[in-house]
């Protein structure tokens, strides 16, 4: 158990649609991250944000945005769906910013029609 | 991108042999990281070594890094049927000052028959 927890576990969407992802961390952790993980890839970081504020980004279009809230849960917001946003997205979280040990989510797998 | 390649893409083994898998990078880095994953679904941390470290155990796990080669290797000894999933290296750039997240490789698949 990683005390990280996301919803929904299945997603199906329409292209164009949007979604919102949603994930809660273990309390103290502020620091929370995205990735987006591919059938038969790695996971891509998405972006991070700390105390609320995004302070770093991976090579995602702006479609892709989040937020954080207070109560350590996040969200991850994807506008104007494609087919190749269908992925696993993965809910990191650790206690500060460096990148020592990431405690990940079970994820919430997207799948674009 | 993807900044770490593993190597075997897929690996089978006995249980009870020693599974190794390989990860190379490519820009210097703080730490490298190992993580497990169970049918695609969310990721386990299993072991980090720092740049400035050479090899590392952590029970039935040795990891190596040789920075000037800029790769790592992970070894599980005694395999076990559990042991099954895939396995990811993930690498913290010194550039990218804490704010630009892990760079995953693409992962061994490692099947333990019984």
């Amino acid at each position: 158990e990683t005390g990280v927890t996301q919803s929904p576990t299945h997603l199906i969407k329409t292209r164009g649609q949007q979604v919102t992802l949603r994930c809660s961390s273990q309390s103290g952790h502020n620091t929370v991250s995205w990735y987006q993980q591919a059938l038969g890839q790695g996971p891509q970081f998405i972006f991070q944000y700390y105390r609320e504020e995004e302070n770093g980004r991976g090579n995602f279009p702006p479609r892709f945005s989040g937020l954080q809230f207070p109560n350590y849960s996040s969200e991850l917001n994807v506008n104007a769906l494609e087919l190749d946003d269908s992925a696993l997205y993965l809910c990191a979280s650790r206690p500060d910013r460096t990148h020592e040990k990431l405690f990940f989510g079970s994820g919430t797998q997207l799948s674009v029609l | 991108s993807q900044q770490g390649e593993e190597d075997p893409q897929a690996l089978s083994i006995q249980e009870g042999e020693n599974a190794t898998m390989n990860c190379s990078y490519k820009t210097s880095i703080n730490n490298l990281q190992w993580y497990r994953q169970n049918s695609g679904r969310g990721l386990v941390h299993l072991i980090l070594i720092r740049s400035n470290e050479r090899e590392k155990h952590s029970g039935r796990l040795r990891v190596t890094l040789d920075t000037s080669k800029k790769s790592s290797s992970l070894l599980i000894t005694a395999s076990r049927a559990a042991d099954t999933a895939s396995y990811f290296c993930a690498t913290d750039s010194r550039a990218g000052g804490g704010a630009d997240g892990l760079t995953f490789g693409k992962g061994t698949h490692l099947i333990i028959q019984p």
